[in-house]
């Protein structure tokens, strides 16, 4: 079962609006970790955005914001205001435990792409 | 700025020949990196597991005679991908994870490099 979902492959958002690039994940262990990343055209992964499963108020860090609803088990990413240079490959990841050796799981990943 | 150097960015090889990619963590001590693999338009997934002075934890499926880490160092792991065919043709991409009290960032998300576009011909 994939642990870390992602349905939308592509989306468009127009400059300016606010765009919800959905995650779903799957765990039993009651302690984990859910993070947005960010790869532009170049390859780079951008750490954007973290909500920790203890965490009792949505995360939020500047234009990005996470809507974590526990319960349903999803961590989605809003971008509000958008730009141009957010267009990009919007990665979700889950990391299950603790400590530095835990892991970081993937979705498939949402291809965003800003029009004018 | 960057917190963590991969080198080359690029490379190109014929096969059968060995190819070392290098991943540094700059200013702060990883115990641990993590080694992934991203092919075109899908995501990254992890292959391996770097730990500084004992051995590597390989994925299943990933062959570790294919694939050589080596992390002998706090600061350095190297990817060897030895006998390279076409189909090791890939983008390969290291992260580490800053300690706590190295990081200011809620999480100790990883930090990554900026990836090596292995092509072999």
């Amino acid at each position: 079962a994939q642990k870390i979902t992602q349905t939308q492959p592509g989306m468009f958002v127009q400059e300016k609006e606010a765009v919800t690039l959905d995650c779903t994940y799957d765990t039993s262990d009651p302690s984990y970790g859910l993070f947005w990343y960010k790869q532009p055209s170049s390859g780079e992964m951008i750490f954007l955005i973290y909500q920790g499963s203890y965490d009792q108020q949505n995360a939020t860090e500047g234009r990005y914001s996470l809507n974590f609803q526990k319960a349903r088990k999803s961590a989605n990413l809003v971008i509000s205001a958008s730009q141009l240079g957010d267009s990009a490959m919007y990665f979700c990841a889950m990391r299950e435990g603790t400590g530095t050796a835990s892991k970081l799981t993937f979705g498939t990943g949402t291809r965003l792409q800003v029009t004018l | 700025g960057a917190v963590v150097s991969q080198h080359p960015s690029w490379v190109i090889c014929k096969s059968g020949t060995s190819v070392k990619i290098e991943c540094r963590s700059l200013d702060f001590q990883a115990t641990t990196m993590f080694w992934y693999r991203q092919f075109p338009k899908q995501s990254l997934m992890l292959m391996a597991t770097s730990n500084e002075g004992s051995k590597a934890t390989y994925e299943q499926g990933v062959e570790k005679d294919k694939f050589l880490i080596n992390h002998a160092s706090l600061t350095l792991s190297t990817l060897t991908v030895t006998s390279a065919h076409p189909e090791d043709s890939s983008f390969y991409i290291c992260s580490a994870r800053m300690i706590p009290g190295g990081s200011a960032s809620r999480g100790s998300p990883l930090h990554f490099g900026n990836g090596t576009r292995l092509t072999v011909t």
